[in-house]
This record gives structure tokens, sequence and C-alpha cells, in this order.
């Protein structure tokens, strides 16, 4: 099946620095890919949606400074948590839809643990 | 909306009973449905899905059924393995080629 990557799996960072994650299509171009942020015991929150070539779209209540998205490539998002603060610590996961017609189904990266002390 | 935090449902069962997971999805026209599985500490891992011109799909150890009359999901896991203890979700898709909306998730609990 399709796998997605995402780098790195953990990050602990101080408050005020900035942070990249990068989401990775290992087999399949992904035209679409999407991020999430999970807290404990929740469900997966969508906070934007990446498009190849364009710009992202965000949720509402997600500020498109704080959380930049760079999808430059069909096999790679990248999401940039800049001037971090202890309350954007959470569980981070991207997912990628593949480009072929008719194939909605998503497949999930691993998930980044981010820890922002 | 998209789903927002609750305190997750749990389900337990003891190893090698029938499992069923259930789902309430928010909208009618949703036309394509996803139940995924993540265990703790990783990301979502998909399972089985179905569209809505269908009722009843099956796959190794897993059924999912979908009513749509009443917008219900499940998932029956067969002979449920301790390997099987994670928190399941069900996804719609509202509109095709955008996101997924995710259910709350079941907590499942596989007993000795």
């Amino acid at each position: 099946g399709a796998v997605v990557s995402q780098h790195p799996s953990w990050v602990i960072c101080k408050s005020g620095t900035s942070v990249k994650i990068e989401c990775r299509s290992l087999d399949f171009q992904a035209t679409t890919m999407f991020w999430y942020r999970q807290f404990p015991k929740q469900s997966l929150m969508l906070m934007a949606t990446s498009n190849e070539g364009s710009k992202a779209t965000y949720e509402q209540g997600v500020e498109k400074d704080k959380f930049l998205i760079n999808h430059a490539s069909l096999t790679l998002s990248t999401l940039t948590v800049t001037s971090a603060h202890p309350e954007d610590s959470s569980f981070y996961i991207c997912s990628a839809r593949e480009t072929q017609p008719h194939q909605e189904t998503q497949y999930f990266g691993p998930g980044t643990r981010l820890l922002v002390l | 909306g998209e789903s927002v935090g609750l305190h997750l449902p749990t389900l337990s069962v003891q190893e090698g009973d029938n499992s069923i997971i259930n789902c309430a999805y928010s909208n009618s026209a949703s036309d394509y449905f996803i139940w995924y599985k993540q265990e703790s500490g990783k990301g979502p891992q998909f399972i089985i899905d179905i569209r809505s011109n269908m009722d009843k799909r099956q796959g190794q150890r897993v059924t999912v059924l979908l009513n749509k009359t009443v917008k219900h999901l499940s998932l029956q896991i067969a002979a449920t393995q301790p390997g099987d203890s994670a928190v399941y979700f069900c996804a719609e898709n509202l509109i095709y080629g955008q996101n997924f909306v995710f259910g709350p998730g079941t907590r499942l609990s596989v007993l000795p």
C-alpha cells in the first residue's frame, strides 16, 4: 500500500524557536496533502490542506502565519511551526492522497510529536 | 465542521470474541467512508473503506456495514486479537477531492 513518511518523529524545542516537519509520499504522487494535529485522547483536527504548487487552505481558527505550509513537489509538503510556544505542543500528522482519479483514500504518516519547553 | 475533542468511548472485549464498533456520521450526502486504526503514538492506519452505493464490505477479519437511512457505520472485527487494541476512527468524505471529517474515535481494549 501507499506509504507516507514524516520527519522528524520527535522534536523538543525551546519556546520561540521554529520547527519544520516534513511529510513525504514515498511510492506515489500526491497533489494534495493534509495536516492534522491531535491532542491526547482526542480525534484528529484538520489544520490545513496543502496543494502542490499553490497556497495552502487553512481551517478556521488556524493561523497561517503561525503554521507555514509549503508543498513544493508532488511528494513533499512541509509544515513549519513558527515561534513555537508550549501550547503548540501536540502530535502533528500529515496525510496524502494519490493524484490518480477517483482515489480519495488518504494515507497517513506516522506523526511527529512536538514538545515545546 | 471538524470533530472536536471528546473523551473517547471505550469498548472492552475478550480475546477471541467479535467486536463491533459503531459510528454515526454527519452528512447524508457523504459518499465515501473509511475506518482507520490508530495505535498509541502512531499515525492512523487504513483498515477498510466503503462507498455509499454499498451496504456491506468485507476484508480480512473485518467487515464494514453502512446504513444510510440512519447515517450509521459499523466496523466488525472477527476473533479479536490483542494486536487489535487501538483507537478506531470512522471518516466520511463530504465532497470528493476534499478532506475527510473524522469521528471522535472509539478505544478498543482486548482483554486476555
